[in-house]
């Protein structure tokens, strides 16, 4: 059974730092992994999605690698603002279209 | 529309109540998710359909729980006899169904509260 874990589960910086958040998932055969951010009482707003034969994929101050052998993703976001304060989750899709998500970082972005 | 859109975003009833959950997904996707999120978990996986088909349902808890999608558009989530367990956000995503590439969009969620 897939499992996804995201560390850290909360993650606190003041404006301007470039921060890493990880992503490690038990099972590597899977088709893509996909990165979401979701506001308070919001749904899922979809960031970045990388294919099972990517490396990396970049949107903006956004970048997320995937290192499927070793079942380790990890989203980088650069000079941080407060408007990226929310929770940041991943997920994979391992050939039957659902999702496993992992339980998410909480990052709150300091003025 | 331009998103997925769910209807009620709120939705409060009494133990034992029946309630029906809606989905519109965007335009022109074919497939179709229902997935349930608890309070600081990430979302879990219930139901996902293919057409108007479910082609894979063994995230529904129970019984309880029916989803149907009959014109492969709308979709609507279905639980009998609600439990206070059953308080949560159920969250519709829909996608173009493209192995490898199966980018998910979800929409805002129905918050579900079972007094």
């Amino acid at each position: 059974k897939q499992e996804v874990t995201q560390i850290p589960a909360a993650l606190s910086v003041p404006e301007g730092e470039n921060l890493v958040l990880n992503c490690s998932f038990t099972d590597s055969a899977i088709y893509n992994l996909q990165w979401f951010r979701q506001d308070p009482g919001k749904g899922l707003t979809s960031l970045l999605l990388i294919q099972s034969s990517q490396r990396e994929q970049t949107s903006g101050r956004l970048n997320a690698s995937l290192d499927k052998s070793s079942g380790r993703s990890t989203l980088y976001i650069a000079a941080s603002q407060p408007g990226d304060s929310a929770t940041y989750l991943c997920a994979v899709e391992t050939g039957r279209r659902a999702l496993t998500f992992g339980s998410g970082t909480r990052l709150q972005v300091q003025p | 529309g331009a998103g997925v859109s769910q209807t009620p975003s709120n939705k409060v009833t009494e133990k034992g109540k029946y309630v029906e959950l809606r989905c519109d997904p965007i335009s022109g996707h074919t497939a179709l998710y229902w997935y349930r999120q608890s309070l600081g978990q990430g979302p879990e996986f219930l139901i996902y359909f293919q057409g108007t088909g479910a082609a894979d349902d063994s995230g529904l808890p129970n019984d309880r729980f029916f989803a149907v999608r009959p014109e492969g558009s709308v979709s609507t989530l279905k639980i009998q006899r609600t439990e206070r367990g059953d308080s949560a956000v159920y969250l519709c995503a829909s996608s173009s169904d493209r192995l490898g590439n199966n980018e998910q969009f979800f929409g805002p969620g129905t918050r579900l509260t079972v007094l």
